[in-house]
This record gives C-alpha cells, structure tokens and sequence, in this order.
C-alpha cells in the first residue's frame, strides 16, 4: 500500500514560533505537494515539488517555505507562525506527470491540524 | 490562476436516490482528470483517474464521465448510501501551456450529504 505520512496529526504552536511539519512517502514519487484547507475555501496549493531540490510555488507561499533534499521527505516550514496560519495542512505525493502511460492519482496524508495561539 | 469549478456546492439527498455533480476545466492543455472522495476526519482517496475524451469509468455505484473538448466531467452516485456522504473533488492536470506540469489544479468540491 502507498503510504504518506504526516509526522504530527495535531500540533499547537506560539506566534512567531518556526515550525516543521513533515511529510514522507515510500512510492518513490517525484511529484509531492503541500495544501492547506479551510472551510470553504477548498484545498490550496502552498508549494510543490517534482524532483529533489527543486520546489514550485502554488496559490499561496506567502509566510511558508519548504525544503525536499530526498526524494522520499518534503518538509513544510512556517517561518514565523501566526494565527491565519491555523489550518489543516494535507501533504500528497504522485509520480509525474511527463512520464507518458502512468496513473498519477494523489495520495494523501492523514493531515496535520495545526492551532497557532 | 487557472480555473476548476464544481457545482452544486452542496446537495442532500434521500437514500436511494440517484445524484450527479459537475466539473468544468480548461479544454485546452488536457492531460488528465481526477476524481477524489473526501470523508470526515480522512484523507482525500482517489476515485478515478481520466484521460481520454469520452473515458467512462465505473467504481460500484459510482461512475464518471469525460468531455475534454468542452471541458467538463460528470460523476455519478446511483442509489445513494449514507455512507456515499462525503466532500467530492475534482481536480485538473494540465499537459503544460497554461498549467505548471505535475500539479494538480482542484475545484472547491460539492458535498453530498445523504440522508437514511
């Protein structure tokens, strides 16, 4: 089975604090993702990544950043927590697109809930 | 930002009742669409993956349909179970041109909830 777990499933922080939330996934997938969900606002893309080292923004990277130095992690880090940051973060994975004849559905984590206070 | 609508945004039905949700995504640049089921307190879990136009797919109760020359997919749930209740998502990817490879462009989702 795919597995892509998220290394905290809740998770309290201070504002101002730097916080890490992780991701790992063991299909050697190049393509992992970073979303952030709120109620009615569906699920939005922070960053992304498709290959080690190399990371794209999506729809809102302000205020986070994010590091993927193995294939297999990709990390999340809130710079300096604040309290609109209190979401529930989604990591997934998926193999590339580019690679011609393949299912490139996403599999997700369990999701951290992270509270900002 | 590139565009992925769903409607309705909400629906509740009747158990036993048949439904169908709409997706609508860009027709230019088509590589894939995706289907997603959400249930409360889980993760998003795939339904299908489709990429040919006129790709029909089917997963018990549930099937979708694809156009990707006008852009939209429909996904079906016959005979509804309490246990269909979800958030259902659809998502875009796209083949370049508009669209970053690799990433997944989703809609907001309707939300089916299904009544014993």
């Amino acid at each position: 089975d795919v597995k892509v777990t998220q290394s905290s499933r809740y998770l309290v922080k201070r504002t101002g604090e730097k916080v890490f939330l992780e991701c790992v996934q063991d299909m050697d997938h190049e393509n992992m993702f970073w979303y952030r969900q709120d109620p009615g606002l569906g699920l939005r893309l922070i960053y992304f990544s498709y290959d080690v080292k190399m990371k794209e923004k999506g729809d809102i990277p302000e205020g986070y950043s994010v590091s993927r130095e193995k294939k297999e992690r990709f990390s999340l880090i809130l710079e300096s927590a604040s309290t609109n940051q209190t979401s529930m973060y989604l990591c997934a994975s998926s193999l590339w697109t580019g690679t011609g004849d393949q299912n490139t559905e996403a599999f997700f984590g369990q999701g951290t809930r992270l509270t900002v206070v | 930002i590139l565009n992925v609508e769903q409607s309705p945004q909400s629906l509740h039905v009747q158990e036993g009742d048949s439904t169908n949700f709409t997706c609508s995504f860009p027709s230019s640049n088509f590589y894939a669409l995706h289907w997603y089921r959400w249930e409360t307190a889980k993760s998003p879990e795939a339904l299908f993956v489709m990429t040919l136009n006129g790709d029909e797919k089917k997963k018990g109760r549930i099937s979708a349909t694809l156009n990707t020359k006008e852009g939209y997919s429909y996904l079906y749930i016959k005979g509804s179970q309490p246990e269909d209740s979800a958030t259902y998502l659809c998502a875009f990817e796209g083949s370049g041109g508009g669209s970053t490879l690799g990433r997944l462009y989703f809609g907001r989702g309707t939300q089916l909830t299904v009544w014993p």
